[in-house]
């Protein structure tokens, strides 16, 4: 499976949109844009996924480029809650066995 | 709904000491896997079960091994500790391997001393 580029951190002002990006160039047509985060120290928590078009659910909205190649996820009123490690995974026909998880983007909300 | 439960969350071992650590998901779920986690590191995939019945190595098997008792539960046993060893263990699961977001467990912190 491809693998994804992610800054190593960043801060948003709380109340302010937080928009994370991800690199992942080297995609292949049937793989899906997965998004987690880790907080603390706790087991990772899934957030969103896509293939093509942009998704908004509850916690986020994931834009993904028409080609592709990036992606942005947008965590619309950021809180101090929401400072954790943010994961960008792809995840296609071939199994999560496969997958890598990298180390993430942390996210630091600042007051 | 518990999602995925692990035990211990903390344990102390000594070199040469075995253990093993349980994971459990009430979920129906099919496939089970055990990730470590160490310090300004990802994931890192440690064994697998595709479905019940099966397990396969990941990225990082060397020291461990694994039981798949049930479609329910999945444990990693380690049979002699090594300060290697010494991480934040994580179990998840899915509905299938290519099938549906992973859910994972509150991790378990072991120290090998």
């Amino acid at each position: 499976d491809a693998k994804t580029t992610q800054p190593t951190s960043m801060d948003c002002a709380e109340g302010r949109a937080a928009n994370l990006p991800c690199n992942h160039s080297t995609i292949s047509g049937n793989e899906y844009v997965y998004w987690y985060r880790q907080i603390h120290s706790q087991g990772p928590q899934y957030i969103i996924h896509g293939l093509k078009n942009n998704e908004t659910n509850e916690m986020a909205s994931l834009i993904i480029t028409e080609d592709r190649k990036s992606s942005t996820l947008i965590l619309p009123h950021a809180t101090l809650r929401d400072t954790a490690v943010y994961y960008c995974i792809l995840e296609g026909s071939g199994g999560y066995q496969k997958v890598t998880f990298g180390t993430g983007t942390k996210l630091q909300v600042i007051p | 709904n518990a999602g995925v439960t692990q035990t211990p969350k903390f344990q102390v071992l000594k070199t040469g000491q075995s253990m093993t650590l349980q994971c459990a998901q009430d979920m129906n779920h099919n496939s089970m896997y055990w990730y470590r986690q160490d310090p300004g590191m990802g994931l890192r995939l440690i064994y697998y079960s595709a479905s019940e019945g099966t397990t396969d190595k990941g990225e990082v098997p060397n020291g461990y091994n694994v039981s798949r008792l049930n479609k329910r539960e999945f444990s990693l046993r380690l049979e002699s500790a090594a300060p290697s060893q010494t991480s934040v263990y994580f179990c998840a699961s899915s509905l299938g391997l290519n099938t549906g977001e992973l859910f994972f467990g509150e991790g378990s912190r072991l120290t090998v001393l």
